[in-house]
C-alpha cells in the first residue's frame, strides 16, 4: 500500500529558512498536501502542489515536487516562532476524493 | 455551522464498553471522513461518506467499528467492546463535493480506553 514518510524532527534558528522533506511510494498520487497541526487543535491545510506541478509558492511557502524521485518538500521562509508544530504530508490518489495518507509528521522546533 | 464540530472532545470510557463519537459537518458539504490519529502518528483513514452512503469504508480496522450518517449531515462512528489499542483521537473532516476540495478537519475526540 501506500506509504509516507517523513523525517520526525527538525530544529531552526527563528528568521532562517526551514525545509521539511517528504517521500510517498506511490506514483499515481494526484494531489500532495501539507498540513499543520498545532497542540490542541485541528489539521489546518498550509498548501497543495497537483502532480502535473513541480513547484508552487505561496507567501513564505514553497512547495517543490519531484516526481521521478516521489519527494516533496516544503520549504518556509524567515520561519517565526509561530511557525513551532507539526507538520504533515499527504498524498491523495486518482480515485477522485480526499482519502489523504499521511505521513508521521516533522515537528519542527524555532528557538530564537 | 462555521466548522466541523466534534462531540465530546473528550471521552474515557472503560476497556468493553461501547461509544459514539458524533460529528457535525459544515453545513452543505457532502462529502464526510472519518480519521483515527494514535499518539505520535498522522492520522489514518477510516471512511468515507458521500451523501448518506460510505463510499469507502477500507480503513475500518475491524468488525467493531461502524459508522452512519443517516440523513448525510451528522455521522456517527460507533466502537464496540472497545479495547486499550483503540485509544486515539479521531478526526472528523467534510469536503464541499465529490473531488479532491480542501477538507476541512474538526478538533477531533480524544478517545482513552482504561
Amino acid at each position: 500500500g501506500e506509504d509516507v514518510e517523513q523525517s520526525l524532527f527538525l530544529s531552526v534558528r527563528e528568521g532562517d529558512s526551514s525545509v521539511i522533506n517528504c517521500t510517498y511510494t506511490d506514483s499515481s498520487s494526484t494531489y500532495l498536501y501539507w498540513y499543520k497541526q498545532e497542540p490542541g487543535a485541528g489539521l489546518q491545510l498550509l498548501t497543495y502542489i497537483f502532480s502535473n506541478m513541480d513547484m508552487k509558492q505561496d507567501q513564505r511557502l514553497t512547495v517543490l515536487l519531484n516526481k521521478k524521485d516521489k519527494h516533496l518538500s516544503l520549504r518556509i521562509a524567515d520561519t517565526q516562532t509561530g511557525d513551532s508544530a507539526i507538520y504533515f504530508c499527504a498524498v491523495t490518489f486518482s480515485g477522485g476524493y480526499n482519502k489523504l495518507i499521511f505521513g508521521a509528521g516533522t515537528r519542527l522546533a524555532v528557538h530564537p | 455551522g462555521a466548522g466541523v464540530s466534534q462531540t465530546p472532545s473528550n471521552k474515557v470510557t472503560e476497556k468493553g464498553k461501547y461509544v459514539e463519537l458524533r460529528c457535525d459537518p459544515i453545513s452543505g458539504h457532502t462529502a464526510l471522513y472519518w480519521y483515527r490519529q494514535s499518539l505520535g502518528q498522522g492520522p489514518e483513514f477510516l471512511i468515507y461518506f458521500q451523501g448518506t452512503g460510505a463510499a469507502d469504508d477500507s480503513g475500518l480496522p475491524n468488525d467493531r467499528f461502524f459508522a452512519v450518517r443517516p440523513e448525510g449531515s451528522v455521522s456517527t462512528l460507533k466502537i464496540q467492546r472497545t479495547e486499550r489499542g483503540d485509544s486515539a483521537v479521531y478526526l472528523c473532516a467534510s469536503s464541499s463535493g465529490t473531488g479532491v476540495e480542501e477538507a476541512f478537519f474538526g478538533q477531533g475526540t480524544r478517545l482513552t480506553v482504561v
